[in-house]
């Protein structure tokens, strides 16, 4: 099974500050890798699907790049709405096996 | 627009079983993936499997195989989880989440775009 790893597990950061979070994949992935943002007592939200495509109706402050196995979400200048906890995915072989990574949180 | 409904909470006893619903609306339910992971309090996110409503196939991560049953109800555009032999362990919420429309699944990460809000299920004697 492939393992993900985040890093760092909390970030401290100010609104208007640059937030860069990092994804490490046990083995290659390619660009199956895909960031969510979850916000306390709500469902996960697509951010990022396949490394680097934003999903519908994420803004423009939110980028992501990386293949193989190293990842990284980047959040240009943070918006008090973006402390959060962000998560990455992955998604091997067909039939297929996910994982998820345990998480980053983004706080004050 | 898409939207993902779940059944509401769960009580169960060491030994049980209990089986989610996930009622669909706003697409055609039989052309993307449904997933099903689960998250415990506190914790992160773990896949549990996935469901491809137009035949029914599944495929289930190898820690619940054998103990989880994914179907499908085409008539009612709704997806089914079953779980068995619950412990307390299996004490989290579950969420059902579509993949997304945008890509082919099978040729991407399947990353999930829309999510239903989550059943919570309580394993406790």
């Amino acid at each position: 099974e492939i393992v993900l790893t985040q890093s760092p597990s909390t970030l401290s950061l100010s609104p208007g500050e640059r937030a860069t979070l990092s994804c490490r994949a046990s083995q290659s992935v390619s660009t199956y890798l895909a960031w969510y943002q979850q916000r306390p007592g709500q469902s996960p939200r697509l951010l990022i699907y396949d490394a680097s495509n934003r999903a519908t109706g994420v803004p423009a402050r939110f980028s992501g790049s990386g293949s193989g196995t190293d990842f990284t979400l980047t959040i240009s200048s943070l918006e008090p709405e973006d402390f959060a906890i962000y998560f990455c995915h992955q998604r091997t072989n067909w039939p297929p096996s996910f994982t998820f990574g345990p998480g980053t949180t983004v706080d004050i | 627009q898409v939207q993902l409904v779940q059944s509401g909470a769960e009580v169960r006893k060491p030994g049980a079983s209990v089986k989610l619903s996930c009622r669909t609306s706003g697409y055609p339910f039989t052309t993307t993936y449904l997933l099903w992971v689960r998250q415990a309090p506190g914790q992160g996110l773990e896949w549990m499997g996935i469901i491809h409503p137009g035949d029914g196939t599944a495929t289930y991560a190898q820690k619940f195989l054998g103990r989880v049953t994914l179907t499908r109800d085409t008539s009612t555009t709704t997806a089914y989880m079953e779980l068995n032999s619950l412990t307390s362990e299996d004490t989290a919420l579950y969420y059902c989440a579509r993949a997304n429309p945008e890509t082919n699944c099978e040729k991407s990460s399947c990353a999930l775009a829309y999510w239903g809000q989550g059943t919570l299920v309580t394993v406790s004697s």
